[in-house]
């Protein structure tokens, strides 16, 4: 079965630094995976995705993200954060039909 | 970006209630819609997934008993949480798909507390 592991619950950065957040997927086939940002009181919404090709994936809002098959992971990457990043992010694997398998999600705190 | 629509955004209700959670998307036709569950500190679970037209499909270990979804037209689904109890108490999500273009876009939520 697929899973998502966020091994991070809370990350904590200073504004203007670098951040990664990392995801570690289990799927048995080649994966379709996804970043998300939830803010509060907003619905989820999609950073960035990898299905095929190259394994460094640009998104939205200057995020990337890399796909790495020998470390099973699908990090997320901002190289400065700034205040407004502040949110709770998930990584999912794309099970059939697409059906999203989810991880427990990281917060991100940004002090200034 | 396309527009989800969830109301109530919340609600309390009292145990053995039911209660309707409606899920619109006003820009585009959803042909598949997914209902998510999230408890406190915990990811989103899908629920189950339904087609317009058609019965949903539960996943394992939901009620489809307690968990009534309809999916009749295009730009509305709704989930219906009969007989609610205090462990009902989460985050519910939609989760259509936009048929013409294979996008998929989540709704804002709704909290749901059981009393």
């Amino acid at each position: 079965a697929q899973s998502v592991t966020q091994p991070d619950i809370h990350i904590t950065v200073s504004e203007g630094a670098s951040l990664e957040l990392r995801c570690n997927y289990s799927y048995g086939a080649t994966p379709y995976l996804f970043w998300y940002v939830q803010s509060p009181g907003q619905g989820l919404q999609l950073l960035l995705k990898y299905f095929s090709g190259d394994t460094l994936v640009q998104g939205i809002k200057g995020f990337e993200a890399e796909f790495k098959r020998s470390q099973s992971s699908f990090n997320l990457r901002k190289p400065s954060v700034h205040w407004s990043d502040a949110a709770e992010y998930f990584c999912a694997v794309g099970a059939d039909g697409n059906k999203l398998v989810f991880g427990a999600g990281t917060i991100l705190r940004v002090k200034s | 970006g396309a527009v989800v629509s969830q109301h109530p955004s919340w609600v309390i209700c009292k145990s053995g209630t039911s209660v309707k959670i409606e899920c619109r998307s006003l820009d585009f036709q959803a042909t598949t819609m997914f209902w998510y569950r999230q408890f406190p500190k915990q990811s989103l679970m899908l629920m189950a997934t339904s087609n317009e037209g058609s019965k949903a499909t539960y996943e394992q270990g939901v009620e489809k008993d307690k968990f009534l979804i309809n999916h009749a037209s295009l730009t509305l689904s709704t989930l219906t949480v009969t007989s609610a109890h205090p462990e009902d108490s989460s985050f519910y999500i939609c989760s259509p798909i936009d048929g013409g273009h294979n996008e998929q876009f989540f709704g804002p939520g709704t909290r749901l507390t059981v009393l």
